[in-house]
C-alpha cells in the first residue's frame, strides 16, 4: 500500500539552511504537497510540485523531486525561529482517483536555535 | 473571511459518552475530510465527503460516525465504541473536479483543529 516516510527530528541554526527529507511508495503519485503545523494549528500548505517536475522554488523554500528514487525534499533558506514547526510531507495517489484524499508522512518537527 | 472552523477547540469525553466535533466552512467546497492526529503519526482519513447527503469511510472509520446534510458542515461524533479518542482532531475541505475530471492539484484547507480527551 501507500506509504510516506520522514524523519521525526531536525534542529539548525538560525540563518542557515534546512533540509527536510521525504520518501514515499507510490511511483503513480501525481501531486506531492509540503504543509507546516504550528503548535495546536492546522495545517497550512507551504507548497506542492506536480510529479512531472524536479524543482520548484517559491522565495525562500526550494522543492527537489527525485522520482526515480521516490525522494522528495524541502529546503528552506536561511531558516528564522518563525520556521519552528511540524512539517509534514502528503502525496495525492493515483489510486485516490479524484476523491482528494492525501497520504501524510509522520511529520518533521524543525527546531530552530538562535 | 473565508475559511473553515472547528469547534469546539478543545473537549473532554466521559467513559461511555458519544461527543460531536463541529467543522464548518464557508469556501463553497464540494468536498470536505475528517483527520485524526497522533503525536509521531502522520495524519489518518476517518471520514470524507465528496458532496452533500454522501460520504465515504477512510482508512479508521471503526467508532465514528459523520453526515453531511449541508453543504456547509460536515460534524464528526466520537461514540462510546471507539476505545482510544484522544487524539488531535483535523477537519478539512477542498474543491472537488467530480466524475471524469482529470486529476487536478484540489488542495486541502484546514481547520484549527480539536483536541479530544478522555476524562
Amino acid at each position: 500500500g501507500e506509504d510516506v516516510e520522514q524523519s521525526l527530528f531536525l534542529s539548525v541554526r538560525e540563518g542557515d539552511s534546512s533540509v527536510i527529507n521525504c520518501t514515499y511508495t507510490d511511483s503513480s503519485s501525481t501531486y506531492l504537497y509540503w504543509y507546516k503545523q504550528e503548535p495546536g494549528a492546522g495545517l497550512q500548505l507551504l507548497t506542492y510540485i506536480f510529479s512531472n517536475m524536479d524543482m520548484k522554488q517559491d522565495q525562500r523554500l526550494t522543492v527537489l523531486l527525485n522520482k526515480k528514487d521516490k525522494h522528495l525534499s524541502l529546503r528552506i533558506a536561511d531558516t528564522q525561529t518563525g520556521d519552528s514547526a511540524i512539517y509534514f510531507c502528503a502525496e495525492t495517489p493515483l489510486g485516490a482517483g479524484n476523491t482528494g484524499k492525501l497520504i501524510f508522512g509522520q511529520g518533521t518537527t524543525l527546531q530552530v536555535k538562535p | 473571511d473565508g475559511g473553515i472552523t472547528q469547534s469546539p477547540k478543545y473537549l473532554f469525553r466521559k467513559e461511555g459518552q458519544n461527543v460531536t466535533l463541529s467543522c464548518e466552512q464557508n469556501l463553497n467546497h464540494d468536498a470536505m475530510y475528517w483527520y485524526r492526529q497522533d503525536p509521531g503519526q502522520g495524519l489518518r482519513l476517518i471520514y470524507y465527503s465528496q458532496i452533500v447527503n454522501d460520504f465515504q469511510k477512510g482508512d479508521i472509520a471503526e467508532g465514528y460516525s459523520v453526515s453531511r446534510e449541508k453543504k456547509e458542515s460536515f460534524p464528526l461524533t466520537v461514540t462510546s465504541a471507539q476505545k482510544n479518542p484522544t487524539a488531535f482532531y483535523l477537519c478539512a475541505s477542498s474543491r472537488s473536479p467530480g466524475q471524469g475530471a482529470p486529476i487536478t492539484n484540489e488542495k486541502l484547507f484546514f481547520g484549527s483543529g480539536t483536541q479530544l480527551s478522555v476524562l
